[in-house]
């Protein structure tokens, strides 16, 4: 099946600071989201974004699925952006498969 | 309009237990999945419905089970409960089951 990888896997970075998180897939996907998970478990929907750019405030995507990657892109970070990112991805399939996360804490 | 709701938020049961984890989706939506979280870890597919009919199931055991009611509401029931059950259940809403998907606040469920 489809492997998703997402790097780094832990990130800190001082309050203000911009950041890229990345996911790569093995395979073709139908579709890609990125979520925010919170400290009460809860996925947040950021971006749904198998191919191309978006952008929603400080937060903006990109997905190049001929390459089979997409970047997450953090501008101006915040102290309550921090948590758990995940990339998730279906291919052939109707399940989502997560990949293995980035852990990001912003320090004040 | 309301989210993807879940129910209960916490439970604790004992090894051996049946629980049953409950999901409301968002209204128009058709399709509910399931996935299963463990700590330090992503959330892994337990199980798809759409218009009641189940569209695909994950790499869980028969102790797992789940249905989907005319309303599109779901529930997802556990038999025989041990330790490693213990996680965060979480339902997924989607239009067809093939689009974006909307999560709900997960069934934290703790087997002792």
């Amino acid at each position: 099946g489809i492997q998703v990888e997402q790097s780094p896997p832990d990130l800190i970075l001082q309050e203000g600071a911009n950041s890229t998180l990345r996911c790569n897939f093995s395979d073709s996907v139908n579709n890609l989201q990125w979520f925010h998970q919170n400290p009460w478990g809860q996925l947040i929907n950021l971006f749904y974004i198998p191919s191309g750019t978006k952008q929603n405030g400080r937060l903006s995507a990109t997905t190049v699925a001929t390459e089979r990657y997409s970047l997450l892109y953090i501008s101006s970070s915040q102290t309550t952006d921090s948590g758990v990112y995940f990339c998730a991805v279906t291919s052939g399939t109707y399940k989502y498969i997560f990949g293995t996360g980035t852990r990001l804490k912003v320090l004040a | 309009d309301a989210g993807v709701t879940q129910s209960p938020t916490h439970l604790i049961k004992t090894r051996g237990q049946h629980v049953t984890l409950r999901c409301s989706p968002i209204s128009g939506h058709k399709s509910v999945s399931w996935y299963q979280q463990v700590l330090g870890q992503g959330p892994q597919f337990i199980f798809q419905y759409y218009e009641k009919e189940e569209r695909g199931r994950g790499n869980f055991p028969d102790r797992f089970s789940a249905r989907q009611f005319p309303n599109y509401s779901s529930e997802l029931n556990v038999n025989a409960l041990l330790l490693g059950d213990s996680a965060l259940y979480l339902c997924a809403s989607s239009t067809t089951g093939d689009t974006e998907a909307f999560f709900g606040q997960g069934t934290r469920l703790t087997v002792v």
